[in-house]
């Protein structure tokens, strides 16, 4: 099974500021097959990027991502108040996924 | 525009079995594009892939759910379930019911598009 550990656990930034938020594979995933979620409190996840650094429909081009070697990385170039949020990875291999634990992006 | 809608018990009792079902509109979940999946939410914690079902009826499900989940597809209603036997405490969770789209126009793996709006089930005596 890929396990995938995102950090930090918990981002303190301010609105305005750049968020970069990790997430580590266990072995290696195909940029392809890894993807970004947002969930709002009490609001299901929403697909925030998918083949690594593609944004998924009517997301705003602050957001992108990256990767380097088994490091995915998602950053918001100047957080919007509607962007403190949690964050999930997410990786599909062998028709079977897994999600990283989270990250939360909180207001300092 | 594609609206997925979960329905089933929101309380089971320990050692029975949770079923659930989703209701599609805006797509046919007969479609070769994608499946259909669950994703559960323990309260306070992350996302926990359940399983998926392709249009081809084959099933895939997390390593340790895989002995006590099954998902099914009703074709005619355009529908899918969840059922999850002998369940525990540890099964008290947010489940969505979610389309899980892995080759779209372009020919690209998109991931989990569309979400339901999520039911809550609790499993308690």
């Amino acid at each position: 099974e890929v396990v995938l550990t995102q950090s930090p656990g918990t981002l303190s930034l301010s609105p305005g500021e750049r968020a970069t938020l990790s997430c580590n594979t266990s072995q290696s995933v195909s940029s392809s097959y890894l993807g970004w979620y947002l969930q709002r409190p009490g609001q299901a996840p929403r697909l925030l990027m998918f083949g690594a650094s593609s944004r998924a429909t009517g997301i705003p081009d602050r957001f992108s991502g990256s990767v380097s070697g088994r490091d995915f990385f998602l950053t918001i170039s100047r957080l919007e108040p509607e962007d403190f949020a949690v964050y999930y990875c997410h990786q599909y291999s062998d028709s079977r996924s897994t999600f990283g634990q989270g990250t939360k992006v909180e207001i300092k | 525009q594609v609206q997925l809608q979960e329905s089933g018990p929101g309380l089971v009792k320990p050692s029975q079995t949770l079923s659930l079902t989703c209701t599609v509109s805006g797509a046919s979940i007969s479609s070769g594009d994608y499946s259909w999946s669950w994703i559960r939410q323990p309260p306070g914690k992350g996302l926990e892939w359940i399983g998926d079902i392709y249009n081809s009826g084959s099933t895939y499900y997390n390593p340790p759910l895989k002995s006590r989940a099954s998902i099914s597809v009703d074709t005619s209603k355009n529908q899918f379930s969840l059922r999850l036997r002998s369940v525990t405490a540890a099964d008290t969770a947010m489940y969505y019911c979610v389309r899980h789209l892995y080759y779209d126009s372009g020919g690209l793996y998109r991931g989990f598009d569309y979400w339901g709006q999520g039911t809550r089930v609790t499993v308690s005596s």
